[in-house]
């Protein structure tokens, strides 16, 4: 089974310019995260799609991220324009849509690594 | 709203020890609780998971965590480290009840020594 994929890897962007971030998820999952991790820190939940709904994203900083799931697949995240304090692993996870809570494990992408300069 | 603290932000053992990863939460009804592995420059890995019954759960890699709900604690063990084991670790509640939303503590380094 193929697990959840993620590009570019690695971006390097000077502050003010807008970049993107893609995610696809394992099939089949309906549910479909976006978290930040600065270094040092844990990963913090951005967004939360179920399909191509919004769940949660009370915490994404909506006056420059921004993130889309049109077909309830592969899904963008969009900073514009970039600060310096941008700079993180940006984590894309997946998780099946279950009511029972204990199914619902997340499965987690390798990361894009954002340099802002 | 939920928390977690890893207060051991790194920790040095010798392959071949035992080990034990500390962390507290916070969370106002049963916890859902998780403990992730992160190699470098790969994405999160679950090693166990807690969500009801056997407050001792097994996980992968000869990993395990108790569940102390008095000392609201699910600290991660292992009896033997092995030198691959080097990463960093994180602890993460989960809400109950739909949402599946996970807050992360800051994690621990660990290193292993030869």
């Amino acid at each position: 089974e193929a697990g959840v994929a993620q590009s570019p890897r690695y971006k390097i962007i000077e502050k003010r310019q807008s970049v993107a971030f893609w995610c696809n998820p394992i099939s089949g999952h309906a549910t479909l995260y976006w978290y930040q991790q600065i270094l040092g820190q844990g990963p913090k939940l951005l967004i939360q799609f179920q399909n191509n709904g919004v769940v949660d994203d009370s915490q994404l900083p909506k006056d420059r991220f921004s993130a889309e799931r049109l077909k309830g697949v592969d899904s963008t995240l969009k900073i514009q324009p970039a600060k310096l304090e941008d700079s993180a692993v940006y984590l894309c996870a997946s998780s099946v849509t279950d009511t029972r809570d204990w199914l619902r494990e997340q499965y987690f992408g390798p990361g894009t690594r954002l340099t802002v300069t | 709203a939920q928390s977690v603290t890893q207060p051991d932000i790194h920790i040095t053992v010798s392959e071949g020890a035992s080990l034990e990863l500390r962390c507290n939460y916070s969370y106002g009804a049963t916890p859902y609780l998780f403990w992730y592995v992160q190699s470098p420059g790969q994405g999160l890995q679950l090693l166990l998971k807690y969500f009801s019954g056997d407050t001792l759960v097994q996980g992968i890699k000869g990993f395990e965590a108790e569940f102390k709900r008095s000392q609201s604690s699910f600290n991660l063990r292992k009896p033997s480290v092995h030198w691959s084991d080097a990463a960093e670790y994180f602890c993460a509640v989960g809400t109950t009840g739909g949402g599946n939303k996970l807050t992360f503590g800051t994690g621990t380094q660990l290193k292993v020594e030869l």
